[in-house]
């Protein structure tokens, strides 16, 4: 079955830490691969996404993802996270062979202290 | 600005009472999608519309129903709600079927007393 798992549901770091979360899916052929993000009250908002190409790929607010095809990966990084990036934070797969529908992973909740 | 629109933010509802949950878009996309989102789980889908296509998914309980009477709306019917309903309900909609980018809702969270 499709799967995706996320590593960690729950990251606690302090400001200016280096920050990554861990995404990967089962074997299903050609993937499009997607980083959401929800702040406390807010709805999910892209981050970033993979459909082909450099495998790293940037984002918004300094995230990137590297798309590791070996691996079956598509880890989220931040060099240096802030407070502001206290959220949830999803990965979703698009597999190959179907329409527009997304798997997404459990989530993982980040807190960021000052 | 809002672009996916859900209402209500908070639904309570009663046991075996019907309940609608709406979602609106100003974007103008061609497909539209509700999903379900348990506590400390990924969110699910449910189904989605392509147009006026309805699409089921597989594992999707027949007592969840949809409704699309425009481009702009989309509707969640719960025909008897049970306690294992609660959850947070989100709505997205993509501008078409082959991996667009999906924008979402702030969700309808629904509780089953």
């Amino acid at each position: 079955a499709q799967s995706v798992s996320q590593h960690n549901h729950h990251v606690i770091l302090s400001e200016a830490a280096s920050l990554e979360l861990g995404c990967n899916y089962s074997y299903g052929g050609t993937v499009n691969l997607f980083w959401y993000v929800q702040y406390p009250g807010q709805h999910l908002q892209l981050l970033l996404k993979y459909f082909s190409g450099d495998p790293l790929v940037k984002g918004i607010k300094g995230f990137e993802a590297e798309f590791i095809k070996s691996k079956f990966s598509f880890n989220l990084r931040k060099p240096s996270v802030q407070w502001s990036d206290t959220a949830e934070y999803f990965c979703a797969v698009r597999f190959s062979g179907g329409y527009n529908k997304l798997i997404f992973g459990a989530g993982t909740r980040l807190a960021v202290h000052p | 600005d809002a672009m996916v629109i859900q209402n209500p933010r908070y639904q309570v509802t009663q046991f075996g009472k019907p309940v609608t949950l709406s979602c609106s878009q100003t974007l103008n996309h061609n497909v539209m999608y509700w999903y379900q989102q348990k506590s400390s789980q990924a969110p699910k889908l449910l189904f989605h519309y392509y147009d006026k296509d309805f699409n089921n998914e597989a594992d999707t309980p027949d007592n969840f129903q949809s409704r699309r009477p425009n481009t702009s709306f989309c509707f969640l019917d719960i025909r008897s709600p049970g306690l294992g309903d609660a959850a947070m309900y989100l709505c997205a909609t993509s501008r078409g079927a082959s991996g667009e980018t999906q924008y979402f809702g702030p969700g309808t969270r629904l509780l089953v007393l």
